[in-house]
């Protein structure tokens, strides 16, 4: 089954505490993005990445670091998480950009205290 | 404000009639792309408009785009209970140092009363 899959789906962490929320998907998309969602706010995007190794800031990525070593996975690296991280994440991956549908994860729900 | 920006916020509808969406942005784009969203859940693809085209249609929905207003519709025909959902619309930039980017707007927030 085609799809994008996120882990944890729900965590509650402390600041500063390093964490890493993966991204993997089984389509062969080259095209990856996060996204965070807020209140309010709509979806932003956080870092995007158009085939390996290519990885460009969104909107908000202060906090945030990715990496695309691998066609599959991009992962979310928060190093120092702060309280203002708490919010709902999604990964979302499409064949290209620009080119067509974005395929979403389930969603990483982050609690920062 | 930001891109892709959706009109009304809110909206509350029976079952049977139709809910019109709209989006407007500020810049060029190669296409328009509508979401929805289920409550916490992620975002699922509806329906995709290329810059070169005025309007498209797939089964209940249609989706129409103005690139000289810079906006964008989108009707749900007899609308059910099933479709209550808040819906999103993306802008794919066109180019520079802003491609790749697909910027979303606040979202509308659709109520199907049965």
């Amino acid at each position: 089954e085609a799809q994008v899959t996120q882990n944890p789906r729900y965590l509650i962490t402390v600041t500063g505490k390093k964490l890493t929320v993966t991204c993997s998907q089984n389509m062969n998309h080259e095209y990856m993005s996060w996204y965070r969602q807020d209140p309010g706010l709509g979806l932003r995007q956080i870092y995007y990445s158009m085939n390996v190794e290519v990885t460009d800031k969104g909107d908000v990525p202060e906090g945030y670091k990715v990496s695309r070593k691998e066609k599959r996975n991009f992962p979310l690296i928060l190093e120092s998480p702060s309280p203002n991280q708490t919010s709902l994440y999604f990964c979302a991956s499409s064949l290209g950009a620009n080119t067509g549908e974005l395929f979403f994860g389930e969603g990483s729900r982050l609690t920062v205290l | 404000s930001q891109q892709g920006e959706e009109d009304p916020q809110a909206l509350s509808i029976q079952e049977g009639e139709n809910a019109t969406m709209n989006c407007s942005y500020k810049t060029s784009i190669n296409n328009l792309q509508w979401y929805r969203q289920n409550s916490g859940r992620g975002l699922v693809h509806l329906i995709l408009i290329r810059s070169n085209e005025r309007e498209k249609h797939s089964g209940r929905l249609r989706v129409t785009l103005d690139t000289s207003k810079k906006s964008s519709s989108l009707l749900i025909t007899a609308s059910r209970a099933a479709d209550t959902a808040s819906y999103f619309c993306a802008t794919a930039h066109a180019g520079g140092t802003s491609y790749g980017k697909l910027t979303f707007g606040q979202g509308t927030i659709l109520t199907v009363h049965p």
